[in-house]
C-alpha cells in the first residue's frame, strides 16, 4: 500500500502542451510538497501546502499551478510546457510543516520534446 | 536562509571499507538535519534525522551521523560498505519553526567497488 503515490511515472510531451501530475498520500499528513529534481540531481522546493492552504510558493513560473482539493491530494498542472521543464518532479508529505521527516513519492519523469 | 554543503559530488570506496559522506550546514536557528538516499529511478528514502535530541543518530542500513554544532557538520558514516549502498545521498536541513521546507544539498554519489 503505497504511502505517497504519483501518476504518471513517466510523461513525454511536446512543447506548448498542458499536462498534470497527480499526487496522493494515505499517511494522514497535514503538509504536502512539490520538488523539482534537475538533470544534475539538484532538488528544489516548488510549492508547499498545509491543510489545503498554500504556504510556500517559490520563484516558479506561473505556468505551474498546484491544486489541493483535500489534504490527501496535491496536483501539479503545467501550462505551455517548455524544454527546460524536463525534470523529475517529486511529491512529498510530512506530518507537520516542520518537516520532521518527509515521505517522498517515486517521482514523475517529465520529458518535453 | 538555511543551506547545506555536501563536500564531494562523487565518493568511491571499496566493499568493506569505511563510508564517510560530508555535510556542513548553515542555519541561523537550531537546525533539524536529515540524510536521504536515492537509488536509481526511485524516490528519496529517509536514512536518519537529527531533531535536537541525541547528537549521534543511528539510521537504517547501518548508517549513522553525528551532529557537531561547533563544526556545523552532520557527516554520514558506515563502518563497512556494501555493494547495495551504491546510490545518491542527500543531506538536508530544516528548522523547528516550520517556516522553511527541507533544503537539500547537491548530493553525493557513492560508488562501491568490489
Amino acid at each position: 500500500d503505497t504511502a505517497v503515490s504519483q501518476t504518471p511515472k513517466y510523461l513525454v510531451t511536446q512543447m506548448g502542451n498542458d499536462k498534470s501530475i497527480k499526487c496522493e498520500q494515505n499517511l494522514g499528513h497535514d503538509t504536502m510538497y512539490w520538488y523539482k529534481q534537475d538533470s544534475k540531481k539538484f532538488l528544489k522546493i516548488m510549492f508547499s501546502y498545509n491543510n489545503k492552504e498554500l504556504i510556500i510558493n517559490e520563484t516558479v513560473p506561473n505556468r505551474f499551478s498546484p491544486k489541493s482539493p483535500d489534504k490527501a491530494h496535491l496536483n501539479l498542472h503545467i501550462n505551455s510546457l517548455e524544454l527546460g521543464d524536463s525534470a523529475v518532479y517529486f511529491c512529498a508529505s510530512s506530518q507537520d510543516a516542520r518537516g520532521t521527516g518527509y515521505t517522498f513519492g517515486s517521482g514523475t519523469r517529465l520529458t518535453v520534446v | 536562509a538555511q543551506s547545506v554543503t555536501q563536500l564531494g559530488s562523487h565518493v568511491s570506496v571499496s566493499e568493506g571499507a569505511l563510508v564517510l559522506l560530508r555535510c556542513n550546514y548553515s542555519s541561523s536557528v537550531p537546525p533539524y538535519l536529515f540524510w536521504y538516499v536515492q537509488y536509481p529511478n526511485q524516490g528519496l528514502q529517509l536514512l536518519l534525522k537529527y531533531t535536537s535530541a541525541a547528537t549521534l543518530v543511528k539510521g537504517i542500513n547501518g548508517f549513522e551521523a553525528e551532529f557537531k554544532k561547533s563544526e556545523t557538520s552532520f557527516h554520514l558514516t558506515k563502518p563497512s560498505a556494501h555493494m547495495s549502498d551504491a546510490a545518491e545521498y542527500f543531506c538536508a536541513v530544516s528548522d523547528w519553526s516550520g517556516n522553511t521546507p527541507l533544503v537539500f544539498g547537491k548530493g553525493t554519489r557513492l560508488s562501491v567497488i568490489a
